[in-house]
């Protein structure tokens, strides 16, 4: 659900480590799920998706996991470069046409 | 390619004065249509969404509204702006309830 009342965790990381961000989601309905990150004073960009009837799935650099049993999506970012330094969003929908936005994570990478 | 335009960038307005954000999309055609409005340092809170022309849907009760008058413009209103409607707000649009949404870059708004 939105918990978009809540200051954004951090995750720092080291140039060169990967990156694991996680995110929980309650709508045990939701059947599609999206990463996005977002830069200081931009919107949110796609990253990856990943549909329920997936767990894993690839691209360039990142791998997203889904985990339907706990209701837990994870994304892996390999070979942090500063560029990654953003806030990173999951958000799920499902069969009611809204988009909801997960906590947020803030990644900062240092050299 | 499909686009999408959010204006102005950058807005301040003064407490009880009247507010009208504009989005949006091109090429594209029956889109969905969303509000999201994102605190300093916080989530995109989803305030309305719209899956077709009259259509709204509003997700949390507050002093917006939301007008989508044309297939491909969706426009978030005010008649009386509080401190409290000060955020980041952001468009998006989709071509469906289950696929990726894309989004405009923001308009800022300062309430003072």
């Amino acid at each position: 659900g939105e918990s978009v009342g809540l200051h954004l965790p951090t995750l720092s990381v080291q140039e060169g480590d990967n990156s694991i961000i996680n995110c929980a989601y309650s709508n045990s309905a939701s059947d599609y799920f999206i990463w996005y990150k977002q830069e200081s004073g931009k919107g949110p960009q796609f990253i990856i998706d990943i549909r329920s009837n997936m767990d894993k799935r690839q691209g360039q650099r990142v791998t997203v996991l889904l985990n339907k049993t706990v209701k837990h999506l994870s994304l892996q970012i390999a070979a942090t470069q500063p560029g990654d330094s953003a806030v990173y969003f999951c958000a799920e929908t499902g069969n009611t046409d809204k988009l909801i936005f997960g906590t947020g994570t803030r990644l900062q990478v240092f050299p | 390619s499909q686009t999408i335009h959010q204006w102005p960038a950058t807005l301040v307005q003064p407490v009880g004065s009247p507010l009208s954000l504009e989005c949006t999309v091109e090429g594209t055609s029956n889109p969905n249509l969303y509000w999201y409005r994102q605190a300093a340092g916080r989530g995109l809170q989803l305030l309305f969404y719209s899956v077709g022309i009259g259509q709204i849907s509003s997700e949390v009760p507050q002093n917006l509204s939301a007008s989508r008058p044309q297939d491909r413009q969706f426009i978030l209103s005010s008649k009386k702006l509080l401190l409290s409607d000060s955020g980041f707000y952001l468009c998006a649009w989709s071509e469906d309830g289950t696929t990726e949404a894309f989004f405009g870059q923001g308009t800022r708004l300062t309430v003072v």
